[in-house]
């Protein structure tokens, strides 16, 4: 119940395109939905986040959809470029227990 | 740079050694987070700390201890180590204790076990 599902595990996509990354969760309790960006021998960057009480958050080129009752959620990458080829991990967390469940993790790749 | 600070980058011992590695929060942030990242676990919690007093326990080892101190930073210490030790180990800091908020992770330290 503490999982949460990544897919793909891989993606390739060409510039300009819309990557979408998916993640799952059982865990009602879940109340805090972050994506992590993460480049080679780099640590995780937080990239954004989202609360259950909204469906979607912008910020930037990365949107946060979030799907409540289907206990899912979503990164969208709009106008994808080379540079953001990286390693993404979408996480869950509960108030009171601060510990970031994360997914496995996504390898996305930009072809120029 | 997140303002997470971990040292060393690399460490490289052999097994059934001990090892110490250091963390210092940003400027502010009260906890500490401890995880591991490897290839076949992915990145898993170890431990939480908060203003010098344990918060939280993961998929920590009995071989594996944490610690905060008054100054804020925190060292997580590896003993009797095997080579399934070997991988990333991050640690993460946030503002506040109860309240679910942002974890900002530090460059991580490579553990190899030869």
């Amino acid at each position: 119940q503490q999982q949460v599902k990544q897919s793909p595990q891989s993606l390739i996509v060409q510039k300009g395109g819309i990557p979408i990354i998916n993640c799952a969760y059982e865990n009602t309790a879940f109340d805090y939905f972050p994506w992590y960006q993460q480049f080679p021998g780099k640590g995780p960057a937080l990239l954004i986040a989202i609360r259950p009480d909204v469906s979607e958050k912008k910020e930037g080129r990365f949107t946060i959809s979030f799907n409540k009752s289907a206990k899912q959620f979503s990164l969208h990458i709009m106008d994808s470029q080379p540079g953001d080829s990286a390693t993404y991990f979408c996480a869950a967390s509960t108030r009171g227990a601060q510990k970031l469940v994360f997914g496995q993790g996504t390898r996305l790749t930009i072809n120029p | 740079d997140s303002g997470v600070t971990q040292t060393p980058k690399h460490l490289i011992t052999a097994t059934g050694q001990r090892v110490t590695l250091r963390c210092s929060p940003r400027s502010g942030d009260l906890s500490v987070y401890w995880y591991q990242q490897s290839l076949d676990q992915g990145l898993q919690f170890l431990i939480q700390y908060y203003n010098g007093e344990e918060r939280a326990k993961g998929n920590i080892l009995e071989r594996f201890s944490a610690q905060q101190f008054p100054d804020l930073h925190s060292e997580l210490n590896l003993s009797s180590l095997e080579l399934g030790d070997s991988a990333l180990y991050f640690c993460a800091s946030s503002a506040t204790r109860t309240e679910t908020s942002e974890q900002y992770f530090g460059p991580g330290t490579r553990l190899t076990v030869t």
